[in-house]
């Protein structure tokens, strides 16, 4: 069965530091990977995704990702943060099970970020 | 112009009562979800409609039934609903090739 970890519940940065969230996966075959926003009280917005080719994925609002299949990781990052990026952040892996896409989505990681 | 819509936003009713949240898609997607957050905010996909065919079926209680009338549209019906079903639902839709999601702003149903 496929499974996402967020290991941090919770990632606190100064405003303009670079933030990193963490994100690993287990699934079997090739991954789709993503990473997801929720503002309070809102739906989730997608962020970026990887499927195929270059290991550094760029997205929205300045964020980017870097897959790395031997470390089965799939971290978010930003070079420098905002207090606006203080959100809800998921990672999600789409993966065939079953004859079906099941997408699974970890369980989250509050991003604060101080002025 | 609203790409994933849900009504109602909120929904508050008793034990024993049945209820439907309705959702719709403007973007052209192929493929529709209804997931469950709960109070710690974990989601976990409920069902998915590829076409109107049920596609994905998690372990949910009977008493749930998705009803997807066309490609746009995805509702939800929940027969004798139960304390614990008190949670955010949203909807959810994209291209079954691509991947990515689009989330409507969710339904905060409340069992009293």
């Amino acid at each position: 069965a496929q499974s996402v970890a967020q290991p941090e519940d919770q990632v606190n940065v100064a405003e303009g530091n670079p933030l990193t969230v963490k994100c690993t996966y287990s699934v079997s075959g090739n991954p789709y990977l993503f990473w997801y926003v929720q503002y309070p009280n809102r739906g989730l917005q997608f962020l970026l995704k990887y499927i195929t080719g270059d290991n550094l994925v760029k997205g929205s609002y300045g964020f980017e990702a870097e897959f790395n299949k031997s470390q089965t990781s799939f971290h978010l990052k930003k070079p420098s943060a905002l207090v606006s990026d203080s959100a809800l952040y998921f990672c999600a892996v789409r993966a065939l099970s079953g004859g079906s896409y099941i997408p699974t989505f970890g369980r989250g990681t509050s991003l604060i970020v101080h002025p | 112009d609203t790409a994933v819509s849900q009504t109602p936003k909120y929904l508050v009713t008793q034990m024993g009562n049945d209820k439907s949240i309705k959702c719709e898609q403007n973007l052209g997607h192929d493929t529709m979800y209804w997931y469950k957050q709960d109070s710690k905010k974990f989601l976990k996909i409920m069902f998915s409609y590829n076409n109107k065919e049920l596609i994905i079926n998690e372990t949910v209680p009977n008493r749930f039934s998705p009803k997807s009338p066309d490609k746009a549209h995805l509702n939800l019906h929940i027969n004798s609903l139960e304390l614990g079903d008190s949670a955010v639902y949203f909807c959810a839709s994209s291209l079954l090739g691509s991947g990515e999601q689009y989330f409507g702003p969710g339904t905060r149903l409340t069992v009293t």
